[in-house]
């Protein structure tokens, strides 16, 4: 299994309150991915990374923020966490090998979040 | 309009049988295309990739056609450790950025 953890597991929190998980990998992997989890969804992505302090928004990025010093983690910041940012929350990984070869993303085991 | 679009299912099939589950994708420059188990509560694992010529991996069957912008998964002589969701995924390159499909369940029943 790819070397990825993420942190907290599981985590309840009150709406209004700032919340931070994190992901650290150790496979050296130039990319790294937040996506969230949600029932009639599926995976959507929230931002990326493609190195250290590059990273740029998803297709829901509002209300989360992220930053990356240094390649092996990449923090999702909730400012003010609300109820509708209850989730599961994945972190991805991945290598581009070349130009146009892809190779697969990884992913950590998720953290469950809930606003209250 | 979504990027990835897969039939949810459920799809409830018996031991044995073989199902076939589809998908399409909306961007023609995708690049990279790959399939996704998820069981319950746990993360996404890469199941396969799906290459242009098509491949096989086991009772695995994986196929793209990119005229058509579909990809199909086909599993043979489904095992009750089949059931899952599986998600369909594609890459666009550049910036390697992977879309994914809502998934579709897999029930295998005895």
């Amino acid at each position: 299994d790819a070397g990825i953890t993420q942190s907290p597991r599981h985590k309840v929190t009150e709406t209004g309150t700032p919340v931070t998980l994190r992901c650290h990998q150790t496979e050296n992997h130039r990319y790294m991915y937040w996506y969230r989890q949600d029932p009639g969804h599926g995976l959507r992505l929230i931002h990326y990374s493609y190195g250290v302090k590059d990273t740029d928004k998803g297709e829901v990025s509002d209300g989360y923020s992220v930053s990356r010093s240094k390649t092996e983690d990449f923090l999702l910041t909730l400012e003010s966490a609300t109820s509708s940012q209850t989730s599961v929350y994945f972190c991805a990984i991945s290598e581009a090998r070349g130009q146009k070869v892809n190779t697969e993303a990884f992913f950590g085991q998720g953290t469950r979040l809930t606003v209250v | 309009r979504k990027e990835v679009e897969q039939d949810p299912g459920p799809f409830n099939v018996p031991e044995g049988a073989t199902v076939a589950f589809n998908c399409t994708y909306s961007n023609s420059a995708s690049q990279s295309f790959f399939w996704y188990r998820q069981d319950c509560r746990k993360e996404p694992k890469l199941l396969m990739s799906v290459y242009s010529s098509g491949n096989e991996d086991g009772r695995f069957t994986a196929q793209l056609n990119r005229a058509s912008q579909y990809i199909s998964l086909l599993i043979r002589d489904s095992k009750l450790s089949d059931s899952a969701t599986y998600l369909c995924v594609v890459n666009e390159s550049g910036f390697n950025k992977f879309y994914f499909g809502s998934g579709t369940k897999l029930n295998v029943k005895p």
